[in-house]
């Protein structure tokens, strides 16, 4: 069956430090990957998407890689900040069903 | 206007109600979606529309009933929900089906009594 896995539940940092966020999937074959942000009694918002064809992405402090034969996205920030904290929810393109399928979100808490 | 406006924001409703949710969007985008999430997991698929055409029904109760009037404008109806439906329901649009990039409104925060 399909399956999303992102490392663990919840990650506490210090601030300043890189965070590293997996997300591990079986029986996809994802055209393109995304992470989200979601704050509590909001919607997620969009961060990044990776295609099948690239290895790497960024955007500002965040950059995100894709390995397709390891079956596996990892998601940094760089030099986190409180505001950070956040959960963040990586998500697969089903191309053959046509929709996206969340993973269950780890929840980052960046200590001051 | 990258905004995706969702109302109400909050709702109490009997199981004998009968509502609706509301969503909004001026993107240009021909996919509009229905998300049910309960707390501490991820947003569930509930309903694609593109092209205001229902595509996706993932097999979800009779009791919600989506509805696509035009292109900006989503709805989904609710009557006799059970407590078990109490979540935040979110509503999302991209520019096509399969596009990626979801815009998420805020959700409607739905508790059923």
């Amino acid at each position: 069956s399909q399956k999303i896995e992102q490392n663990s539940e919840a990650l506490n940092i210090q601030e300043g430090k890189t965070a590293t966020l997996t997300c591990n999937y079986t029986n996809y074959s994802p055209a393109y990957l995304q992470w989200y942000r979601q704050d509590p009694g909001r919607g997620p918002v969009f961060l990044l998407l990776i295609r099948e064809n690239e290895k790497e992405k960024r955007k500002e402090r965040l950059k995100v890689t894709f390995d397709t034969t390891l079956k596996q996205s990892l998601f940094h920030i760089t030099a986190s900040q409180p505001a950070d904290s956040a959960t963040y929810l990586c998500a697969l393109d089903d191309a053959q069903a046509g929709k996206s399928t969340f993973g269950d979100g780890t929840t980052l808490t960046v200590k001051p | 206007d990258t905004e995706v406006t969702q109302t109400p924001k909050h709702l109490v409703m009997g199981m004998t109600n009968k509502k609706s949710l509301k969503c909004e969007q001026h993107m240009g985008h021909r996919a509009m979606y229905w998300y049910k999430q309960k707390a501490k997991k991820p947003p569930e698929l509930m309903f694609v529309y593109s092209y205001e055409k229902l595509s996706i029904n993932e097999s979800v109760p009779s009791r919600f009933s989506p509805e696509c009037p035009n292109s900006s404008l989503l709805n989904l109806h609710l009557h006799a929900l059970q407590p078990e439906d109490s979540a935040l329901y979110l509503c999302a649009s991209s520019q096509v089906r399969q596009g990626g990039k979801l815009f998420f409104g805020s959700g409607t925060q739905l508790s059923v009594l």
